[in-house]
């Protein structure tokens, strides 16, 4: 089981905007703004999309955003793209709790 | 540019040991904070363990007392260790960095991994 609870799957028509939720608790997501967002394509490894709740890294487009209220963040992925099909994972920092940083259990995106 | 290539994955039987290597180009590891994560075969992610610009390290419960961190500095190459491996350490071994000079959890420039597959 993760710490981190995420939505199974998600999908949305080309052009649509979706959001995926991400829910923790006080010691992980609701306690640190360092909450990331990754995505990976099949057999590919995961690439940093949102970090820090809401920073994109240099040539991640501007249709990707983050949030956080309390314990839970949401990525919001505006205008579908076919290649945006892939799987997301949300992380958060967790302090010098066990593990040290925890993952969700990720969201298959179908772009329908 | 900046590259991470990890090495070192294969077969191996229960109770044997592995060394898994993770070569960094493009920048020095030495002013990093590297992690190793890995993802066991149509599952999810899984922070295993991570080794700060000092000796400081942290492992997850599952890994303790069983793998070790450490890097090379003069060859910018970050192992991972790992003892008493078991069926469920199965998985897809990821190094990254932390897009910080400290210590955020945040996980930048991953490589393509390596495959451990643990079985008899």
């Amino acid at each position: 089981q993760s710490a981190l609870t995420q939505p199974p799957s998600a999908s949305g028509s080309p052009g649509q905007s979706i959001t995926i939720s991400c829910t923790g608790t006080s010691s992980d997501v609701g306690g640190y703004n360092y909450v990331s967002w990754y995505r990976q394509h099949p057999g590919k490894a995961p690439k940093l999309i949102i970090y820090e709740v809401n920073k994109r890294p240099s040539g991640v487009p501007d249709r990707f955003s983050g949030s956080k209220s309390g314990n839970t963040a949401s990525l919001t992925v505006s205008g579908l793209q076919a290649e945006d099909e892939a799987d997301y994972y949300c992380s958060s920092y967790a302090g010098n709790n066990n593990p040290h940083v925890v993952f969700g259990g990720g969201t298959k995106l179908t772009v329908l | 540019e900046v590259q991470l290539v990890e090495s070192g994955g294969g077969l191996i039987q229960p109770g044997g040991s592995l060394r898994l290597s993770c070569s960094a180009s493009g920048f020095s590891i030495n002013n990093n904070y590297m992690t190793w994560i890995r993802q066991a075969p149509g599952k999810g992610l899984e922070w295993v363990s991570l080794i700060y610009t000092g000796s400081t390290t942290y492992y997850a419960d599952s890994v303790r007392g069983r793998f070790t961190i450490s890097r090379d500095n003069s060859k910018n190459t970050l192992y991972l260790q790992m003892n008493s491996l078991r069926a469920e350490d199965t998985a897809v071994y990821y190094c990254a960095r932390d897009i910080n000079f400290y210590d955020s959890g945040t996980y930048y420039g991953w490589g393509q991994g390596t495959l451990v597959t643990v079985s008899s």
